[in-house]
């Protein structure tokens, strides 16, 4: 099995550019969560989905941060418009309800 | 409130000793889960051993084993003869029954350094 897979491992940008991270989860996996990860503020959840649907997005830091799953097989986070107290390496992880987590490599973002 | 406290912003031990990273948890819900990941410098998120709230036994995975005392709400993390390699930061994580067991809430996270 593949696990968890995330795109682009790593991204540079600058300051006002839209930045597009993605998730591939496990098959048959019914949740899947955004995480990001900083010094300061440690694992943080973003959002997380089930079957598709946003569950609970009150770790969205602000309006420039959106995520959707428009399938089983796709998630996306978006930040638009960037800033550099974005950077920061964001995770994603799907789990079954097993409740183990499975994370992806994670995606390092550098804003500029 | 904190829901997951790990005091110990960095722990060292020497080679083939063991270590005990420790861990308290805040909680209203009697059903609950406790995780350890670990995360070497490369990155990603490892996942160690899982303690149910209602588990009467500690859990116990290879060197790794959870010393579970739920009235103290501690979930200590122990490794024995501690490798090189177990060098990285270990996070402990909660999820409770009123979010579906789904949410998985972080600590801050132990660095462990291994030493010769």
């Amino acid at each position: 099995d593949a696990g968890v897979i995330q795109s682009p491992r790593h991204e540079v940008t600058e300051m006002g550019q839209e930045v597009t991270l993605r998730c591939k989860p496990i098959s048959g996996h019914d949740y899947l969560f955004w995480y990001r990860q900083t010094m300061m503020r440690g694992l943080e959840l973003l959002i997380y989905f089930n079957n598709n649907v946003p569950i609970d997005d009150s770790g969205m830091p602000e309006d420039r941060f959106s995520a959707k799953m428009p399938n089983a097989s796709f998630s996306t986070l978006k930040i638009q418009p960037s800033e550099p107290r974005d950077s920061a390496v964001y995770f994603c992880a799907s789990s079954s309800n097993t409740g183990e987590l499975f994370f992806g490599e994670g995606s390092r973002l550098t804003v500029l | 409130a904190q829901k997951i406290t790990q005091t110990q912003p960095g722990m060292f031990v020497q080679e083939k000793e063991a270590v005990t990273l420790d861990c308290t948890y805040d909680t209203s819900d009697q059903s609950y889960g406790l995780f350890w990941y670990k995360q070497p410098s490369s990155g990603e998120m490892i996942f160690l051993i899982y303690q149910g709230s209602y588990d009467e036994q500690n859990a116990t995975e290879g060197r790794y084993s959870l010393n579970f005392q739920k009235a103290r709400k501690s979930a200590n993390l122990v490794i024995s003869a501690s490798q090189l390699g177990d060098s990285a930061m270990y996070f402990c994580a909660m999820t409770e029954m009123n979010t579906g067991f789904q949410k998985l809430v972080f600590g801050t996270g132990t660095r462990l350094l291994v030493s010769p």
